[in-house]
This record gives structure tokens, sequence and C-alpha cells, in this order.
């Protein structure tokens, strides 16, 4: 079964410190999605990349075709940051049978 | 637009009862999927929809029936409910299938199944 993984599973850290949040999947894929969840519940889609970089704001992610891995970087976090962020990718090949998701990384981030 | 709307947001079945999930968009996308979220796991994927008329399948689609009659709506329907159906339930949609296209997530719908 193709997986994505997602490290680290819980983070912790200070305001102001840079975050790094990592994904790997095991074969090749279309496209990648980096979505948030915050405690309500509710599901934002952040980026989807098929190749390179993107920024939004304090938000930058990158994704390595060749190593099959993806980043995602907080700058200058903030407590309203805190949440679960998600990894989720489309894998190549054809079918329209959705995405597979990583577990998540639950990000606190304390004042 | 409302963009995905789910209804309802709680609900609380005994085991065996039926019944239906509703979900609408108001953006006129083709593609349409009904997830489920469990602690420790990632979403998984129930079943899904490319357009009016036309479902298949998804990764744990046992006990869920699904249609789509039109565009705008894909209700997800449980057939005798059984506690291991006990769930978060996430509806989403996009424009197509297509690789480049954003994914649109409804509030969710928590159910309990005694």
């Amino acid at each position: 079964k193709n997986e994505v993984e997602q490290s680290p599973q819980n983070l912790t850290a200070q305001e102001g410190e840079f975050i790094t949040i990592n994904c790997s999947y095991s074969v090749g894929i279309s496209a990648l999605h980096w979505l948030q969840q915050h405690p309500g519940g509710g599901i934002v889609s952040l980026f989807m990349l098929s190749s390179g970089k993107k920024k939004h704001g304090r938000l930058i992610a990158t994704i390595n075709i060749q190593e099959k891995h993806s980043s995602l970087h907080i700058t200058a976090s903030h407590p309203r940051d805190s949440a679960v962020y998600i990894c989720a990718v489309r894998y190549s090949g054809g079918g329209a049978d959705g995405l597979t998701f990583g577990k998540g990384t639950h990000l606190i981030i304390q004042p | 637009n409302a963009g995905v709307t789910q209804t309802p947001k709680f609900q609380v079945l005994k085991t065996g009862q039926s019944m239906t999930l509703q979900c609408a968009q108001d953006m006129n996308h083709e593609y349409m999927s009904w997830y489920r979220q469990d602690p420790g796991m990632g979403l998984r994927l129930i079943h899904y929809s490319v357009g009016a008329g036309i479902t298949d399948q998804g990764e744990v689609p046992n006990g869920y029936n699904v249609s789509r009659s039109t565009t705008e709506d894909f209700p997800l329907r449980l057939l005798s409910a059984a506690p291991s159906q006990t769930s978060v339930y996430f509806c989403a949609s996009s424009y197509s299938i297509t690789s480049g296209d954003e994914q649109f997530f409804g509030p969710g719908t928590r159910l309990t199944v005694l």
C-alpha cells in the first residue's frame, strides 16, 4: 500500500521559532497538498505542489520529486499557527481515487 | 459562495439505525468525495464521484452508499450503523479530478454510534 509519512508527529515550539514539518511518500505522484486543521476541526488547503517551491505569507512549501519528499516551513511562528498540518498526495498513474493522507503533525506554538 | 456545506454537524445513532449525511457545494465542482477521520490515522477515502451520475468506491466503502443525482449534492448513506463507523466525516470537492486543483473541505460531521 502506498504510504505517506510525516514527521514529527508532535511538535511544541516557542513563538518566533522557525518550524519545519516533513512529508515523504513511496511512489510517483502527480500532486502534493499541504492542509491545515484547526482545533475546531475544519480543514483548509494551504498549498498544492507538483514541483519546486511555493510561498504564502510566513508559510513556505517545497517539494523534491526525485527524493519523494516535501517540507512545510513556518517562519516567525505564532500561537495562531497551532494546528494539525496534514500532507496528502495524489498518486500518478491515472485514476480518480482521491488523495492519500499522512497522519498529520500536531503543532503547538507557545507564547 | 457557501463553499462545501455538511449537515448535521453532530449525530448520535444506535447500532442498526440508518441515516444520511448531507454534502452540498455551490462551486460547480465536478469532483466530490467523502473521507473519514479516525484518531491516529490519516483521512481515508470512502466514496467519490467525478460527476453527476458517476460514483465509485474508495479505500473503505463497506457499510456506506452514495449517489450523485446533481452536480451540487453528494449524500453519504449509512445503511445499518455500527460502532466501527464512529468517526468524523468530511466531504470535499474540487473543480476536476486533475492534479492541479485545490481541494475544498466541508466542516465535518461528528458521528457516534452506540
